[in-house]
Order: C-alpha cells, then sequence, then structure tokens
C-alpha cells in the first residue's frame, strides 16, 4: 500500500523568510504532484514531476523529485502572505490512475 | 472547475437517510474519483471508476456506493447517512498521463452535514 507522508503539516513563517516542506512516498513511483488549497476551495494543480531531478518553479515556488530518495520537496521563497494555504503532494500508485494524497501542510506566513 | 461540475454544492441531511452526490463532466474522459476530505487525514478515496459500469473501491469505502452509467456522470450515494460522513467531498477526473498534464481537475467539491 502506498503511504504519502507531508512535513512539516502546520508550518507558521514571516514574510520574507524561506522554507521547504517535504514529501516522502513508500513505494516505486515516477509521477508526483502539488496541489494547493485555499480555505473552502478545491484543489489547485501546482505542480506536474514527471521523473527523477526534475525541479518546476513558479514564483516563489520551487518543486523537486527525487525518485530514488522517494523525496520531493517545494521550496518557499521570500515568502508573502498570498502564499498562505494548504499545501498537498499527491503519488500515482498502483494501477488505474490513483492518486495517494499527503495530508497536507498548512502554510500560514505572516506580516 | 472547467468541465467538471459538482451537485448540491451544500446538503444538509439526517442520520440515516440516503443521500446521492453527482459528478458531472463534460470533457469525456474515462478516469473519475470520489474522495472524502477531513481536518488531519487529507483527501481519502472513497471510489473510482474507470469506463462506464467499471468501478472500484477506494480506502474508505464502507457505506458508499457509486454507479456510472455514462462517461459523463459518476454518482456517489451514502445508503444511510451517518455522522462520521460528515466531510466535505470532491469528485476528480483525470486525463491520460502526458508531459506537462496536470493529474487530476477537481470539482468545487460538495460540504456533506449529517445531523
Amino acid at each position: 500500500e502506498l503511504k504519502v507522508e507531508q512535513n512539516p503539516l502546520f508550518l507558521s513563517m514571516q514574510e520574507g523568510k524561506n522554507y521547504t516542506i517535504y514529501c516522502n512516498y513508500s513505494t516505486t513511483s515516477d509521477r508526483l504532484y502539488w496541489y494547493r488549497q485555499d480555505p473552502g476551495k478545491s484543489l489547485e494543480s501546482l505542480f506536474v514531476l514527471l521523473s527523477n531531478g526534475a525541479v518546476k518553479q513558479e514564483g516563489r515556488l520551487m518543486a523537486s523529485l527525487d525518485t530514488k530518495a522517494r523525496l520531493s520537496t517545494l521550496h518557499i521563497t521570500a515568502a508573502v502572505h498570498d502564499l498562505s494555504a494548504t499545501y498537498f503532494c499527491a503519488v500515482f500508485g498502483g494501477s488505474n490512475y490513483k492518486l495517494t494524497f499527503g495530508k497536507g501542510t498548512l502554510l500560514t506566513v505572516n506580516p | 472547475d472547467a468541465g467538471i461540475t459538482q451537485s448540491p454544492r451544500h446538503k444538509v441531511t439526517e442520520t440515516g437517510t440516503p443521500v446521492t452526490l453527482r459528478c458531472h463532466q463534460t470533457e469525456n474522459h474515462r478516469y473519475m474519483y470520489w474522495y472524502r476530505q477531513d481536518p488531519g487525514h487529507g483527501l481519502r478515496l472513497i471510489h473510482y471508476s474507470y469506463g462506464v459500469k467499471d468501478t472500484d473501491k477506494g480506502e474508505v469505502s464502507d457505506g458508499y456506493s457509486v454507479s456510472r452509467s455514462k462517461t459523463e456522470d459518476f454518482l456517489l450515494t451514502l445508503e444511510s447517512a451517518t455522522s462520521s460522513q460528515t466531510s466535505v467531498y470532491f469528485c476528480a477526473i483525470s486525463v491520460e498521463v502526458q508531459p506537462g498534464n496536470d493529474g487530476y481537475t477537481f470539482g468545487s467539491g460538495t460540504r456533506l452535514t449529517v445531523v
């Protein structure tokens, strides 16, 4: 059974600071996704990582994938309040295109 | 969300009553999914479908059934609602994975309260 673990689950940071969210998964997979969810809203796709060593960046967020270590990171650079949200990583495992999600990281960026 | 609609958006129901949630897509995708989202648990898969009349269970399927008689509609039924089924339910569709593809597209969610 595929397990996906995110840490930290709660992250409170100041504007302007840097931090990293980690996503570990338990079985081999070469497809990993990051989603963002604002309170009361649906999930919005942020990044798709489809191979070992993949790196994607958009604005202050950068995601990377190390399939050998079964680890993805979401790095936040110079955080701003607008980045406050819950971030999920999700991994494809097994057949039939099933995504398994981590529990999410609630990010709060304080002025 | 483009191409995927959930209904109703909000519902309050009484314990023991059956409830059906609907997910409708306009993009003819083969794969459809129902997840529930609860604090501390993230999103957990209830059931999924890989074609008309082809469905299978996810990790939290007890107390739920699904049907897919048409490509565009995937129905989730709570056979006899219980308070533990109070949750936010998300439907998702999956395109065949291609480089650059974003995997799943999610509906707006249905907030269900069982009293």
